[in-house]
């Protein structure tokens, strides 16, 4: 069974831009979660989503948005980019949801890199 | 919960050497408690995780931890650990009747030879 897959890896980008990024969840699985991981901060969650619905979201700011499709596969958009925005940004799925008897699994991140 | 609390970022220790990484959280109800450990340009994996019963648990490539409720620690410990062990590992905790995990700094353990 293939895993989580994000794209791309790796992106950089400068102050103000925007940025997509994709996160493609395991077969089957309907919750996909996204996650900010910088040093120091670990990680920081910024939403969930099920069956194309948001369900749960973090305390970050309106530029944070995303969106899942029929297929589960998500995309996460961060808008007018900040020096800060720099970090891993990890991608999760699972079968029903975020709760503690759904276990996630993670992708490997897409690194985004402002400048 | 709270807050999850890691207090050590880093942690070196030699091969074969035992290991015990940190962790102590703020939560005024019940929680789950999860270990991961993600190595270099990789995801997070699932170690081991504390739902409901025994309070000492048993996970992947030998690792356990033990829930102590009344010190709200869930530490993570290996009697002998291996190179391949250098990873960053991140506790975690969900709060009983909420969907959020909420995630420790991290401890860089750096297993030397």
């Amino acid at each position: 069974k293939a895993g989580v897959t994000q794209t791309p890896r790796y992106l950089i980008k400068t102050r103000g831009q925007q940025v997509t990024l994709s996160c493609s969840p395991i077969s089957g699985h309907r919750s996909v979660s996204w996650y900010q991981q910088t040093p120091g901060q670990g990680l920081q969650f910024l939403f969930e989503y099920f069956s194309e619905t948001q369900r749960n979201k973090g305390n970050f700011p309106g530029r944070f948005s995303g969106r899942q499709f029929s297929n589960s596969r998500s995309e996460m958009n961060v808008s007018t980019l900040e020096l800060g925005d720099s970090a891993l940004y990890l991608c999760a799925s699972s079968l029903a949801g975020t709760g503690a008897y759904n276990e996630q699994f993670f992708g490997p991140g897409t690194r985004l890199t402002v400048l | 919960a709270q807050s999850v609390t890691q207090l050590d970022s880093q942690v070196p220790v030699f091969e074969e050497a035992p290991v015990e990484l940190r962790c102590n959280y703020s939560s005024s109800v019940s929680v789950y408690l999860f270990w991961y450990v993600q190595y270099p340009n990789q995801g997070l994996q699932l170690l081991l995780k504390y739902l409901s019963g025994s309070t000492l648990v048993k996970g992947i490539n030998g690792f356990e931890a033990e829930f102590n409720k009344s010190q709200t620690s869930f530490h993570l410990r290996k009697p002998s650990v291996h190179i391949s062990d250098t990873a960053e590992y991140f506790c975690a905790v969900i709060e009983a009747g909420t969907y959020k995990y909420i995630f420790g700094t991290g401890t860089r353990l750096k297993v030397l030879a």
